[in-house]
């Protein structure tokens, strides 16, 4: 147990529709890493937020947002779901006090499921 | 972010050592190896980590070389419940860094019985 908490760990919807993953870091942890893992683009970056504010920004579609709130957890938004956004959806925490120990603390996922 | 290379699968016997190499030629001197593993869709999942210097710890070993433009993850005596896709990352410290991970696609390996 990673002490990271994903929900919900399935959803299946449909396309145009509009969800929202939420993550529960560690408890301690100020950043939180959202990644995207689907069949043929492997673990994909997405945004990281430290302490409420975005800290870093990959390959994350305009299509989906996301906010880390004051007590920490955050939320991943997804709108106007196509096929392609079926995925698992991980997020992961770290406390970057840890100097140097890079660390990120994986939860088990959301699955999302696009039909 | 240096990039790593890794082969795309291994297979291991059961209880031998599996020897995992990844090739991180364009590293820098900041920049650190990590390896993680993901077992079937499950979170991935810390291993070790290494600047220059080799490090064990209760999972593994990382070996890198001299010049830092390769490392080997050891797991001494593998069990079936090692059958994962192992990563090799290369990124600089948590300093003054997001930290954030960038994945490759990583080395399959496969524990026989």
């Amino acid at each position: 147990d990673s002490g990271v908490t994903q929900t919900p760990k399935h959803l299946i919807t449909a396309t145009g529709q509009r969800v929202t993953l939420r993550c529960s870091p560690r408890s301690g942890d100020l950043s939180v890493y959202w990644y995207q893992q689907s069949l043929d683009q492997g673990l994909q970056f997405l945004i990281q937020y430290y302490n409420g504010e975005e800290r870093a920004k990959g390959n994350i579609l305009e299509r989906f947002s996301a906010q880390q709130f004051p007590d920490l957890h955050s939320e991943l938004n997804l709108s106007s779901l196509e096929l392609g956004d079926s995925a698992l959806y991980f997020c992961a925490s770290t406390n970057t006090g840890r100097a140097n120990t890079g660390e990120l603390f994986f939860g088990e996922g959301s699955r999302l499921t696009v039909l | 972010d240096a990039k790593t290379t890794q082969p795309p699968s291994m297979d291991c016997a059961e209880g031998r050592a599996a020897n995992l190499p990844c090739n991180h030629s364009t590293i820098s001197g900041n920049e650190y190896v990590y390896w993680y593993r993901q077992i079937h869709s499950q979170g991935p999942q810390y291993i070790i980590h290494g600047l220059k210097n080799n490090e064990t710890n209760e999972m593994a070993s990382l070996i890198i070389t001299e010049d830092r433009k390769s490392s080997t993850l050891i797991l001494p005596h593998a069990t079936l419940r090692d059958t994962a896709v192992y990563y090799c990352i290369v990124r600089p410290s948590l300093a003054g860094n997001t930290g954030k991970l960038i994945f490759g696609q990583g080395t399959t390996l496969q524990v026989k019985p």
